[in-house]
């Protein structure tokens, strides 16, 4: 069964840059049939998607993120990583990290969610 | 960009209700469309995937077709364990989800 499971500082100040990081279990990220990607919701609202890495290489982002979005893989840590820089309060949500099929575009294993509060 | 319209917005239904969401793509996608159901503080669950095919494991009573822009998703039977918020989300370029469809029981 796969599992992910994201973590990272849940309070970070206007204008840093917020880190997360994922780990997969139960599967292999090296898998060259799945993308892995990184999905956000603010409060009472609905899920955006941010970007995606795919283990042989390359990243695809948010147009609306793209130039605060880092997103790579860690093949020996069996990990992703979210780097979202310049945060404002409208950056507060809650991230998911997700697996997505690479043929037909689904997520179809998500992790449980973390929080991320954007205040000084 | 792609844009995805889901409705309704909110939804209020009986068991044993035949419920039905539709989703308008802003240009052609094909078949390229999923459908998710979110519960409060859950992560989403995946249910219907490229427009019409039922995940594993999901009931029979959930079911999804449409290609091109319109798209429907249906619940044949309402069951109290199906209160949640549903998305869908097109993958014909990149990746957008609707804006949601809460649902609840009346």
């Amino acid at each position: 069964q796969v599992q992910l499971q994201e973590s990272g500082p849940g309070l970070v100040k206007p204008s840093q840059t917020l880190s997360l990081t994922c780990t997969v279990s139960g599967g292999s990220i090296r898998s060259e049939s799945y993308y892995w990607s990184w999905i956000r919701q603010p409060a009472g609202k609905g899920l955006e998607w941010i970007g995606r890495v795919y283990i042989r290489g390359g990243t695809n982002y948010n147009p609306s993120l793209k130039s605060r979005v880092t997103i790579s893989v860690d093949t020996s840590k069996s990990q992703l990583s979210l780097r979202l820089s310049s945060v404002t309060a409208a950056d507060t949500a809650v991230y998911y990290c997700a697996r997505v099929r690479r043929v037909a575009g689904e997520f179809d294993y998500w992790g449980q969610g973390t929080l991320v509060t954007v205040s000084s | 960009d792609i844009q995805m319209t889901q409705s309704p917005s909110s939804l209020s239904a009986s068991v044993g209700d035949r419920v039905t969401i539709t989703c308008q793509a802003s240009q052609d996608i094909n078949t390229y469309l999923n459908w998710y159901q979110q519960k409060p503080g859950k992560a989403p669950k995946l249910l219907i995937y490229d427009a019409s095919n039922l995940e594993t494991g999901v009931p029979s009573r959930f079911s999804g077709s449409g290609s091109g822009t319109d798209f429907t998703f249906t619940i044949s039977s309402l069951q109290p364990e199906d209160i949640a918020t549903y998305y869908c989300q097109q993958f014909e370029n990149l990746y957008t989800f609707g804006q949601g469809t809460k649902l609840e029981i009346k």
